[in-house]
């Protein structure tokens, strides 16, 4: 198994921008959520879903969108790109709705300039 | 909604010694109180956990101990090594009805060789 695989490792956005993060599991797990993490802060949760077609916000979700057509995939959409969105975005998956194991992502570099 | 403190947010021990990392919280609703270990540029990982109805855990040289009744949880590293050196995080989950997870701000350890 892969485990949860996200992509671009690193970019730069210019203000104004839009771009999506991939993010796919190969572990069949129905829950998937998107931290994003601030230098020397904890994670934040953006959003995550627990099944295809499902999902809901976390605490940090302005800025952001999601969608979940298949179990495997959960793209993180960036729309018009601002500073504070500078951040490691690491995408996670777990067997059960959080009171088990996260498995995360390597993470994704993303500055806004 | 939960509140995670976590202490100290850095820690220099001596190889060999033992480190404590201590996590309080707020709602008295989480049951479920994960640590991730992150080391540099790295995503966090897994490193031990314990349920609302068990008062400590060890595996190996890490223990977690928690008092339901004080709210506080901690991380016990013994005879610490220098690859212990990262990042560590506790979080507190509610798996109830309604589930949401909070995570502390990190303890960056030091071990000195």
């Amino acid at each position: 198994n892969a485990g949860v695989t996200q992509t671009p490792k690193f970019r730069i956005l210019k203000i104004g921008q839009s771009m999506t993060l991939q993010c796919t599991q190969d572990m069949n797990h129905n829950y998937m959520y998107w931290y994003r993490q601030d230098p020397g802060m904890g994670l934040k949760l953006i959003y995550y879903s627990v099944g295809a077609g499902i999902t809901d916000k976390g605490e940090v979700p302005n800025g952001y969108n999601v969608s979940r057509s298949t179990t495997e995939d959960f793209p993180l959409r960036l729309e018009l790109a601002a500073p504070s969105q500078t951040s490691v975005y690491f995408c996670a998956s777990s067997y059960e709705y959080f009171s088990d194991t996260i498995y995360f992502g390597e993470g994704s570099w993303l500055t806004v300039v | 909604g939960e509140n995670v403190e976590q202490h100290p947010s850095t820690l220099s021990v001596q190889e060999g010694d033992s480190a404590v990392i201590k996590c309080t919280y707020s709602d008295s609703a989480s049951n479920y109180f994960p640590w991730y270990k992150q080391e540099l540029g790295k995503r966090p990982q897994l490193i031990i956990d314990i349920r609302s109805n068990v008062g400590e855990k060890k595996d190996q040289r890490i223990a977690v101990t928690l008092n339901k009744t004080a709210k506080h949880f901690s991380l016990h590293i013994t005879e610490t090594q220098p690859e212990d050196s990262a990042v560590y995080f506790c979080a507190a989950v509610y798996s109830g009805g309604y589930q949401k997870v909070t995570f502390g701000t990190g303890t960056k350890l030091q071990v000195i060789p």
